[in-house]
């Protein structure tokens, strides 16, 4: 158990549909990321979350809408997505923003697929 | 922005053996060189970490060596037992970035 949660576990939708994503942390840290893990590619970083503050989007299409209302929860809605969107999302947290405290701690994942 | 690339992407030993995964990277500036292990069903766990100011770091049965000269570090892991089966990923960071640049990974199959 890495003290951070992830649900659902598994989720099928529709390319018209619109779901989120829920991570929770129990570890006191103060940052939170998303990370998108596709077959044979690296983890690639979505965005990053410090105190509650978006710090960091890389390039992520409009479609992933992600939320941090405290420092414990962090969402990614979505809605209108493709099927090359399919993938395991991952969130993780540190303990302070990555710059200064490097460890990651990162939940099972929610696996993705758009029909 | 940093490449990190990593071999082989699948490696398979008979329990007991050793195992080696290699990395190398691009952005002479990165200093934190971290591997994650990733068992079926569960995101990445960080097994060990090396900055560069050092060449080697050891816990038990696994080991990081770094050469900077060359950019590339790895992974050994020793007495391999089923358990070490997973897929493992080599990651690294320039100081003060909020990105780890992540490999592509390596299955590990350890034969009993």
């Amino acid at each position: 158990e890495t003290g951070v949660t992830q649900t659902p576990r598994h989720l099928v939708m529709g390319m018209t549909n619109k779901k989120s994503l829920k991570c929770e942390q129990h570890l006191g840290h103060n940052a939170m990321y998303w990370y998108k893990q596709s077959a044979k590619k690296p983890l690639e970083l979505m965005f990053v979350y410090s105190l509650e503050e978006r710090v960091e989007n890389n390039s992520v299409p409009s479609r992933f809408s992600p939320e941090c209302p405290n420092s414990s929860h962090l969402f990614l809605h979505l809605h209108t997505l493709q099927p090359e969107d399919s993938a395991l999302y991952l969130c993780a947290s540190s303990q302070t923003l990555m710059g200064a405290n490097e460890k990651l701690f990162f939940g099972s994942g929610t696996q993705l697929s758009v029909l | 922005g940093e490449n990190v690339e990593q071999h082989p992407s699948t490696l398979s030993v008979q329990e007991g053996d050793s195992a080696v995964i290699k990395c190398t990277y691009s952005d002479s500036a990165s200093n934190y060189f971290p591997w994650y292990k990733q068992e079926l069903g569960k995101g990445p766990q960080l097994i060990i970490d090396i900055r560069s100011n050092v060449g080697e770091k050891k816990d038990q049965r696994i080991a990081v060596t770094l050469n900077k000269t060359a950019k590339h570090f790895s992974l050994h892991i020793t007495e391999t037992q089923p358990e070490d089966s997973a897929v493992y990923f080599c990651a690294a960071k320039r100081n003060g970035a909020n990105n780890l640049f992540f490999g592509t990974g390596t299955r590990l199959t350890v034969i009993p």
